[in-house]
């Protein structure tokens, strides 16, 4: 079975552009999580899908943060306008029910914003 | 005060070394707890689940303490490969909370 796919995996991009990550999940979990991770914060929720409806986003920054699950084999996570601080590693990770069971990750999407 | 606490580390140990981690979680309706591993720009990834009775897997031993709330996490007869990042889990309804990690460096 395919793991948990993220792209892109590598992005540089520039103050103020918009970045969309993207994330398919392991065929039948039905639970979505992204987590950005740094040095100085460590792994960090920002939000968490339960059968494509966001459960709990209060992990999310602040506005400039957005995720959609528009079906269950597909997320995005979009930040506009990006800052050099969203600069991170950004994975997401699937389970089959909740929160309670393990984590299946993706390889994770290293963000740079000069 | 963080949701689960982990020792900072590092950990510098020589091999064959036995090295052990705890993690402190505050919400008593934490429900279930697991230990991931992360090698240096990787993905987490599981490397054991936590139980009240414990739980063995060769060299690894986890151990819950409710009362206390804490886990604990034991490595016996530690391998070069052992080196890496040790992140602690705490989940309750809707929350996964990872520990920041301790790091493990094992040398010859």
């Amino acid at each position: 079975d395919a793991g948990v796919i993220q792209s892109p995996r590598h992005e540089v991009t520039e103050m103020g552009q918009e970045v969309t990550l993207r994330c398919k999940p392991i065929s039948g979990h039905n639970s979505l999580f992204w987590y950005r991770q740094t040095m100085m914060r460590g792994l960090e929720l920002l939000i968490y899908f339960n059968n494509n409806v966001p459960i709990d986003d209060s992990g999310m920054p602040e506005d400039r943060f957005s995720a959609k699950m528009p079906n269950a084999s597909f997320s995005t996570l979009k930040i506009q306008p990006s800052e050099p601080r969203d600069s991170a590693v950004y994975f997401c990770a699937t389970s089959r029910g909740g929160t309670t069971g393990e984590l299946f990750f993706g390889e994770g999407s290293r963000l740079t914003v000069l | 005060r963080k949701e689960v606490e982990q020792d900072p580390g590092p950990f510098n140990v020589p091999e064959g070394a036995t090295v052990a981690f705890n993690c402190t979680y505050s919400n008593s309706a934490s429900q279930s707890f697991f230990w991931y591993r992360q090698d240096c720009r990787k993905e987490p990834k599981l490397l054991m689940s936590v139980y009240s009775s414990g739980n063995e897997d060769g060299r690894f031993t986890a151990q819950l303490n409710r009362a206390s709330q804490y886990i604990s996490l034991l490595i016996r007869d530690s391998k070069l490969s052992d080196s890496a990042t040790y992140l602690c889990v705490v989940n309750r309804p809707s929350k996964s909370t990872f520990g920041d990690g301790t790091t493990l460096t094992v040398k010859p």
